[in-house]
């Protein structure tokens, strides 16, 4: 089945040091997006691709990176965690701007220690 | 801006009884509508949508409708299971693409047997 795919389910860090959470589809849907989800609290938009334009949200920390190396990958690379950070990242991908509806991945729970 | 009210519970059921989560919009045009189910430890699932006035989304034995004179998008189930637990959210996407989706704060629901 198409799908998208996010890697690990589950990461731990350690406060200040780097990691990178992916993202894949078998969609080929041009659009991917990242959202941050905090305990009980709806998705927020933290940037996404069109292609490979990125388009960063205007409150998104400097500490946020992605990158979308090809059609089908895109990554988040949190360069310097604190303890604000932990959250579930979700992964979302949609066709183009003019389809109206975002297929989301299961996302991964980081906890920074 | 853009946004969507939704209510935000926690709210308890028993196993058949009827659901209602009522949810509100404001946005210019023609926005589409979601709903979007997340069950625990798991990213979000798009339950139904509707594109325009009048529109109903079902799915699962979820209905709602989309009421351009109220500005609504109610989700309605007649007799809800214990595999319904899960937390609800309301979403609308900018008339024009879904570059944006806003998001309600969620609902989460409880079915016990």
């Amino acid at each position: 089945d198409a799908m998208v795919i996010q890697n690990p389910r589950y990461q731990v860090t350690q406060f200040g040091k780097p990691v990178t959470l992916s993202c894949s589809q078998t969609l080929n849907h041009n659009v991917m997006y990242w959202y941050q989800q905090k305990s009980s609290q709806a998705p927020k938009l933290l940037f996404h691709y069109y292609d490979k334009d990125f388009n960063n949200e205007a409150d998104t920390p400097d500490n946020f990176q992605s990158r979308r190396p090809n059609t089908s990958f895109c990554f988040l690379d949190i360069r310097s965690p604190g303890l604000g950070d932990a959250a579930m990242y979700l992964c979302a991908t949609s066709r183009d701007f003019r389809d109206d509806e975002q297929f989301f991945g299961p996302g991964t729970r980081l906890t920074v220690l | 801006g853009d946004s969507v009210t939704q209510m935000e519970g926690p709210v308890t059921l028993s196993e058949e009884a009827f659901l209602t989560i009522n949810c509100t919009y404001t946005a210019t045009g023609y926005p589409s509508l979601f709903w979007y189910v997340q069950y625990p430890g798991e990213g979000l699932q798009l339950l139904l949508k509707a594109t325009k006035a009048d529109d109903k989304g079902s799915n699962k034995g979820f209905e709602a409708t989309y009421r351009k004179e109220t500005t609504s998008f109610h989700l309605e189930k007649g007799s809800v299971q214990v595999s319904d637990s899960a937390v609800y959210f309301c979403a609308l996407a900018p008339q024009g693409g879904s570059e944006k989706l806003v998001f309600g704060k969620g609902m989460k629901l409880t079915v016990n047997p």
